[in-house]
């Protein structure tokens, strides 16, 4: 199975500011069809997590632009520009580029 | 709008038996691969099995595998999750995902299985 591993597990992070998660895979992620299915979530507490970012770059509809994916090969980035108070919570790293879908450990977002 | 309501789940002794069920609209379910992905108790989330639209092709975690089956009804938009011979390991909220972008960013509301004597 593929092992992600984000860095860092928390990140206190002041309104406004910004916020970086790392994500590392431990195989590279290309699918045989060319495409990379790396995928990020969001989980509030208490509530389901919603899709934010596929494909490790493209938002998913309604995510806000203040929201970007980056990498390839291994290395794969979630950024915040300016964290807002609803930004809070955990965010995972997933892929699905091969069965079984594997996720990272989360990464909580909180407020300074 | 796409919504994906779930039913099914509650407790169950070790050896029991669970079916879950979800309930989809607003995008063409007939489509797309449809997964159940499981948060244990304060932990994080690990697969546990998908169906490709076509109803026949199907995947499962090794864990699980033999135990659960999962299904669905493309005339009724419903995915399935049969689970038997439960284990306390397999307690968790259970989440119905789609499998591509055009299901929407939302999972399922989560179904809480709670396995125990």
């Amino acid at each position: 199975d593929i092992v992600m591993t984000q860095t860092p597990l928390s990140s206190p992070v002041t309104l406004g500011q910004p916020a970086s998660i790392s994500c590392r895979s431990s195989q590279g992620l290309v699918h045989s069809n060319g495409k990379t299915y790396l995928t990020w979530l969001h989980q509030r507490p208490g509530q389901p997590p919603r899709f934010l970012i596929y494909e490790i770059s493209n938002r998913f509809s309604g995510v806000p632009d203040r929201f970007s994916g980056s990498g390839a090969g291994t290395d794969f980035t979630l950024k915040i520009s300016r964290v807002e108070a609803e930004d809070v919570g955990l965010y995972y790293c997933m892929q699905a580029s091969q069965f079984p879908w594997t996720f990272g450990q989360g990464t909580k977002v909180e407020i300074k | 709008e796409v919504q994906l309501v779930q039913s099914g789940g509650g407790l169950v002794q070790p050896g029991g038996s669970l079916r879950l069920s979800c309930a989809a609209s607003g995008f063409t379910f007939s489509d797309y691969w449809m997964h159940w992905v499981r948060q244990g108790p304060g932990q994080g989330f690990m697969w546990v099995s998908g169906i490709k639209s076509d109803g026949i092709t199907t995947t499962y975690a090794d864990s699980v595998k033999g135990r659960f089956t999962i299904s669905r009804d493309n005339a009724k938009n419903t995915l399935f999750l049969q689970m038997n011979s439960l284990r306390v390991e397999d307690t968790g909220v259970y989440y119905c995902v789609p499998g591509a972008v055009a299901g929407g960013r939302d999972w399922g509301q989560g179904s809480l299985v709670t396995v125990s004597s």
